[in-house]
């Protein structure tokens, strides 16, 4: 069973379109967060998430919006696409009590 | 403004011998570290982790330091195994409500055979 998925893996769009990605984690936790690695390579904190609280990165611009349906799920929207956006997204999660993050396999998203 | 830094982007390593990552940080604030794992097209898997209380942790061949004067900590693999190629990447967060990891660039770790 995956602890953390996320669909799709890959997202080939056109620029100026909104997109979506999907997470879900079947772990129980209660905090769940977005990175974006870029093409440097550097995973970059986006958002935390618990039922109780959005932590939102400053330098993430406000055509990226976490919404959250239920606990187990954090999906990222995404508007206007622009081309600096292509990069990998990884979902995670981690309990509440707990400083360890189990992250998803990553979407890899191509804006053309 | 890097506040977690692995200056290594590469280290090749004898297989049956030691690896040791080394990882950087600039923000005193940061109070808990972890150790991630990537291989290619999965998610980074965590491996090991510190708390700024402590100085040492160990988990089997793998061992990680901390030096809270110097702002640094270290992972040592041993002996490294062909199975521990891999980016390695060193993360900090400040314990509290956001919990945001803040990672290094990560280090690739060949050992050869």
């Amino acid at each position: 069973d995956t602890a953390v998925s996320q669909t799709p893996k890959y997202l080939v769009t056109q620029m100026g379109n909104d997109k979506s990605i999907k997470c879900e984690q079947n772990l129980g936790h209660d905090t769940m967060y977005w990175y974006k690695q870029d093409s440097k390579k550097f995973l970059k904190i986006m958002f935390s998430y618990n039922n109780k609280e959005l932590i939102i990165n400053e330098t993430v611009p406000n055509r990226f919006s976490p919404k959250s349906p239920d606990k187990a799920h954090l999906n990222l929207h995404i508007n206007s696409l622009e081309l600096g956006d292509s990069a990998v997204y990884f979902c995670a999660s981690s309990p509440l009590v707990d400083n360890e993050q189990f992250f998803g396999p990553g979407t890899r998203l191509t804006v053309l | 403004d890097q506040q977690v830094k692995q200056n290594s982007p590469s280290l090749s390593v004898q297989e049956g011998r030691i690896s040791i990552l080394n990882c950087d940080y600039t923000n005193s604030m940061f109070d808990y570290f972890l150790w991630y794992k990537k291989y290619p097209a999965e998610g980074p898997t965590f491996l090991i982790s510190i708390s700024s209380i402590k100085d040492k942790n160990e988990d089997g061949r793998f061992t990680v330091f901390l030096n809270k004067s110097a702002k640094h900590l270290s992972l040592h693999i041993v002996p490294s195994q062909p199975g521990d190629s891999a980016v390695y990447f060193c993360a900090a967060l400040i314990s509290g409500s956001a919990r945001q990891l803040t990672f290094g660039s990560g280090t690739q770790l060949t050992v050869l055979p």
